[in-house]
């Protein structure tokens, strides 16, 4: 299993909804991140998880929450969310070691805020 | 921050065509990867690069590591229009906290 999954695909939400995005690697990677893409911009850092460990986080406003259950899994919640943050949220991971630079993509979840 | 250059924004090219792209940095990296993106889909890693001069192929696609270790390039032979994507470069300089430094991205567009 070579593959990022991430789920939902689509999201719409309003201002004052709770949800969470998901992440999932099967490939030993004990890195992940979250990104956050703009259309036609390169994508943003959000957060690094390391060995499940919070090591960056880029200044990200808090209605922005992180975890990481385990080292397959990565979680994104999202309250009270803003017009702006309406993107395509990425997820990618990591090996460990001499490979630790090649990051490997999710699909994306492609987020509307309303 | 680190910047890296790519240019131009967009290429035209016609099928069956060669093309070459460039990206260049303010800073030294150590690692150089070349990604490419479909609409509505995540970056699909291409090539990674770990050593100056160093020059990696995968099928029609070649990229080099530039000896002075602020510039690389990735070029596409032959190019097919399922070669149609934006094309971002990567950079890294490992160390405690490290993390990819993305250039602006190009839009390839190929005529049949």
């Amino acid at each position: 299993d070579t593959e990022v999954t991430q789920t939902p695909k689509h999201l719409v939400m309003g201002m004052t909804n709770k949800k969470s995005l998901k992440c999932e690697q099967h490939m030993g990677h004990r890195a992940m991140y979250w990104y956050k893409q703009k259309a036609k911009k390169p994508p943003e850092l959000m957060f690094v998880y390391s060995y499940e460990k919070l090591s960056i986080n880029e200044s990200v406003p808090s209605r922005f929450s992180p975890e990481c259950p385990n080292s397959s899994l990565l979680n994104l919640h999202l309250h009270a969310l803003q017009p702006e943050d309406s993107a395509l949220y990425l997820c990618a991971s990591s090996q460990q070691g001499i490979r630790y630079n090649e990051q490997f993509f999710g699909p994306g979840t492609r987020l509307t805020v309303l | 921050g680190q910047q890296l250059n790519q240019s131009p924004q967009s290429m035209f090219i016609q099928e069956g065509e060669d093309v070459s792209m460039n990206c260049t940095s303010s800073s030294i990296f150590n690692t150089w990867l070349w990604y490419k993106q479909d609409p509505g889909e995540g970056p699909v890693l291409l090539i990674a690069l770990y050593k100056a001069g160093e020059l990696t192929s995968n099928g029609r696609l070649t990229a080099q590591f530039g000896i002075t270790r602020k510039d690389s390039f990735l070029n596409i032979s032959a190019s097919i229009p399922s070669d149609v994507g934006i094309y971002f470069c990567a950079g890294l300089y490992t160390g405690a906290n490290s993390k990819l430094t993305f250039g602006k991205g190009i839009t390839l567009s190929v005529r049949p």
